[in-house]
């Protein structure tokens, strides 16, 4: 069964610092969702992708966050200057149509800001 | 999007059909209602998508009255795999944007 990839299952980084959270959705959906969860909270929608853009995008994801299709297989989640409330599980999820809510989530990549 | 509201957690015992209701008062005419599932540390899992009546497939049962304002997810003869926190999810399917509330947290005990 096909499944959405997400690397590195762990990261850990300092404060200020870039990081980079890579996903490998399903191949053929063209509908790409950021979500982060941090820890005992719930799920938060940062943005959704489509056709090469940002669909929507929530309150959280101010300028220091953006995404990018680089190829035709991975969609990257970028946060510029890290902060310590930016720890959390970061998911990726995909989808075949905008028309459901049928998405399908990574493993997640758990991110801890030191 | 529609509010959802859902009991914050419930307890079962294994072999008992478990069922969870969500209510959604706002409902449009165009929103799906969906379920999904999320294990500790994993990400959610979709279970189930209805708009009116009654759907089933080979996890879950969802049932949703005429007026559309509140669904049942029904989970048959649940086990202890199936602790977990249970989302709905109210929505125009063709919307991008998907707002998970609090959820139900599950707890099948042996």
């Amino acid at each position: 069964e096909p499944e959405v990839t997400q690397t590195p299952s762990h990261q850990v980084t300092q404060m200020g610092q870039e990081v980079i959270l890579r996903c490998v959705p399903i191949s053929n959906h063209l509908y790409f969702y950021w979500y982060r969860q941090i820890l005992g909270q719930k799920v938060e929608f940062l943005v959704s992708f489509y056709n090469n853009e940002i669909s929507e995008k929530s309150e959280i994801f101010d300028d220091q966050f953006s995404v990018e299709r680089p190829d035709g297989s991975n969609f990257t989640l970028k946060i510029r200057s890290t902060k310590l409330e930016d720890s959390a599980m970061y998911f990726c999820a995909s989808s075949e149509l905008a028309t459901s809510y049928e998405q399908y989530f990574g493993p997640g990549t758990r991110l801890t800001v030191t | 999007l529609a509010k959802t509201t859902q009991p914050i957690s419930m307890d079962s015992y294994e072999g008992q059909e478990v069922n969870i209701t969500c209510s959604h008062n706002n409902i449009a005419t165009n929103d799906y209602i969906t379920w999904y599932q999320q294990f500790p540390s994993q990400g959610p899992r979709f279970i189930i998508q209805g708009y009116k009546t009654k759907v089933t497939n080979e996890v879950a049962s969802l049932f949703i009255p005429a007026d559309r304002k509140s669904s049942t997810l029904s989970l048959p003869r649940v086990s202890l795999s199936d602790t977990a926190v249970y989302y709905c999810l109210v929505g125009e399917t063709g919307g991008f944007k998907t707002i998970f509330g609090a959820g139900t947290r599950l707890f099948v005990k042996a």
